[in-house]
Formats: structure tokens, C-alpha cells, sequence
């Protein structure tokens, strides 16, 4: 099945720096990558998604790119704020996952003042 | 538009009892999905529902198992619990397509303590 490798599994940066995190997948079939923000004691909510056919989407101060060939896709935050604090999970769908999204395992950002 | 409802929040069972746990999902959603998340083990899929039918079960024991109404309402069961069931178990509904397509709203989790 679908294995996604999530890289670090904690970051901590200055206030106004950026944060990347990175996933790689190992199913090549796979077309759907998001990601979710799950700030202490809440549920995961959705951030930002992308597929297959896009390399990169932006949404204000978070982007998501995409290496199709390298089979890895990266979550890009920039200006960061302390409420940017949370666990961000990656995640990967593909046919053969049937209706499962395969997560990583997250990353603790920390954001200091 | 009210989101997806868990039920109870917080649970505390004794090892070898059953367990069950309630999603609502949004209203006009008629998939409902289950996670295991632990520290170590992030989100991992237990199954999903939609229309009443199970179509995707992840790599759990027997003792895990799940069901959908007609009206979305899923629930699901633990028997025979360990002390390695010990999570928070969240719920995650989406509009058809388990979440694949336009990703899923989570609920706010059932925290499972196995003592």
C-alpha cells in the first residue's frame, strides 16, 4: 500500500521565518495531497490541497508544491505567527487506496515570539 | 451549518470491555471515515462508510468494527479492548468520495482511555 514519509517530525523557528516540511509517498498512482492543521486539543482541519496535475498552489502565507517524478511534495509557510503552532499532517490518495487518505505521521511546528 | 458531532468526548473502559462511539456527519455528507491517532502512529484508517456500506477497511483486529444508518449516523465498536486502544479516535465526513477529492471535516475526536 501507500507509504508517506513525513520529514521533520518537530520544527521550531522564529516569529516571521519560514517553515518547510516534507513528505515523500512511494505509490506513483497518486493524485491528491493535502494538508491538515491540528492545533493542540482540536480536530485536524484542512489547510490546503493539491493534485496531481498542478505543481504548485498558493493560499496567502502557505504554499504546497509538488515533484511528481521525485514523488515528494512540500508544505511552505512563510511570515510565520506564534497561532501557526500546531501539528501539520501530509497526506496521499491513489485508486488503489480506495476511499483512505494515507497520513504521515506529523510535524510539531513551534513558532517563537 | 453544524459540523461533524462525536459522542461521548471522553471515555475511560477496563481492558476486555466493548466499547462504542458515535459520528454525525454533515448534514448532505454520506461518507463517514474512521481514524485511530496515537503519539507515535499519527492518523491511521480504520474504515470508511457511505450509504450504509462499508467499502474500505484499514489494516485493524476484528475486534474493530463499524456501521452506518440511513440517516449517515456511523458508529463504531471495540470488543475485547487492550490497553493498546487507548486513542483518540476522530471521525471525518466528507460528501461521497471519502475524502479524496475535496478532503474531509474531522470531528472533535472520542478520546479513548483503556485502564
Amino acid at each position: 500500500g501507500e507509504n508517506v514519509e513525513q520529514h521533520p517530525s518537530t520544527l521550531s523557528v522564529q516569529e516571521g521565518d519560514s517553515a518547510v516540511i516534507k513528505c515523500t509517498y512511494s505509490d506513483s498512482a497518486s493524485n491528491y495531497f493535502p494538508w491538515y492543521k491540528q492545533e493542540l486539543g482540536k480536530r485536524p482541519q484542512l489547510i490546503i490541497d493539491i493534485r496531481s496535475n498542478v505543481g504548485e498552489k498558493k493560499d496567502q502565507r502557505i504554499a504546497v508544491t509538488l515533484n511528481k517524478t521525485a514523488k515528494h511534495f512540500s508544505l511552505h509557510i512563510t511570515e510565520t505567527q506564534p497561532e501557526d503552532s500546531a501539528v501539520y499532517f501530509c497526506a496521499a490518495w491513489n485508486s488503489n487506496s480506495g476511499y483512505a487518505l494515507n497520513f504521515g505521521k506529523g510535524t510539531s511546528l513551534l513558532v517563537t515570539p | 451549518k453544524a459540523g461533524v458531532t462525536q459522542t461521548p468526548r471522553y471515555l475511560i473502559k477496563t481492558r476486555g470491555q466493548q466499547v462504542t462511539l458515535s459520528c454525525s456527519p454533515i448534514s448532505g455528507h454520506r461518507s463517514v471515515s474512521w481514524y485511530q491517532q496515537t503519539p507515535g502512529q499519527g492518523l491511521q484508517f480504520l474504515f470508511e462508510y457511505f450509504s450504509e456500506t462499508q467499502r474500505n477497511k484499514g489494516n485493524f483486529p476484528g475486534r474493530f468494527s463499524g456501521r452506518q444508518f440511513s440517516n449517515s449516523r456511523s458508529e463504531m465498536n471495540v470488543s475485547t479492548l487492550e490497553l493498546g486502544d487507548s486513542a483518540l479516535y476522530l471521525c471525518a465526513s466528507s460528501l461521497n468520495t471519502g475524502g479524496r477529492d475535496y478532503g474531509y471535516t474531522f470531528g472533535s475526536g472520542t478520546r479513548l482511555t483503556v485502564v
